[in-house]
């Protein structure tokens, strides 16, 4: 059965550092993979896609995953934290029949 | 396209009352899902549907819940009784057909907050 795990449900982080927010797949198959960005009293927007084109994807705000189909892991980084980026991610997997699996979120905190 | 869009926003009603959420998905899309999300379970599936049909409802709780997708443009989640249990925050999204440039990526509704006392 597919399943996608994050890694850490809160991560605290310094303005300005590196943001990793970690997601692994399980799945015989490489899904379609998607990282989500929740923003407090909203609904889920999407930050980045693989599909398969290009194993290192950038999303929108900065945000960018790689691929590792050998470490069936899709992490997401962030070169340098800002205060807006606080909020939960969501790691999900896409892979058949419509049925989308998501992880059970990241809650990215930004520290001054 | 006015994206997902779902109605009430907010609704707080007592316990034991019908609750009736209310979904449109974006024009096109075949297949529609309702989720919920609470603080202590996170986002879970409850239910969707391609093409009007309701292909897995393994996520709905109990029979107070029910779902229906009339056509291709509206979809309810409806609960009766409620309970407290049910307080959360309940998201609709929609996906367009496989194949396409945004195949698997959904598409969510602003969400319906649903506090039962």
């Amino acid at each position: 059965a597919q399943s996608v795990t994050q890694l850490g449900s809160h991560v605290s982080v310094s303005e300005g550092a590196l943001v990793l927010l970690r997601c692994n797949y399980s799945s015989s198959v490489p899904p379609y993979l998607f990282w989500y960005v929740q923003y407090p009293n909203q609904g889920l927007q999407l930050l980045l896609k693989y599909t398969s084109a290009a194993t290192l994807v950038k999303g929108i705000n900065g945000f960018e995953a790689e691929f590792k189909k050998s470490e069936t892991s899709f992490h997401l980084t962030k070169p340098s934290a800002h205060m807006s980026d606080a909020a939960e991610y969501f790691c999900a997997a896409y892979s058949s029949a419509s049925k989308i699996i998501f992880g059970s979120g990241t809650r990215l905190s930004i520290r001054p | 396209d006015a994206g997902v869009i779902q109605s009430p926003r907010h609704e707080v009603t007592e316990m034991g009352q019908e609750v009736t959420l209310r979904c449109k998905p974006i024009s096109g899309h075949n297949s529609l899902f309702w989720y919920r999300q609470t603080m202590m379970r996170g986002l879970e599936l409850l239910i969707y549907f391609n093409n009007n049909v309701p292909i897995d409802d393994s996520g709905m709780p109990e029979d107070r819940f029910s779902a229906k997708m009339p056509n291709a443009s509206f979809s309810t989640l409806k609960i009766q009784p409620s309970e407290p249990r049910d307080s959360a925050v309940y998201f609709c999204a929609s996906i367009s057909a496989a194949g396409g440039p945004n195949t698997g990526e959904l598409f969510f509704g602003e969400g319906s907050r649903l506090t039962v006392l």
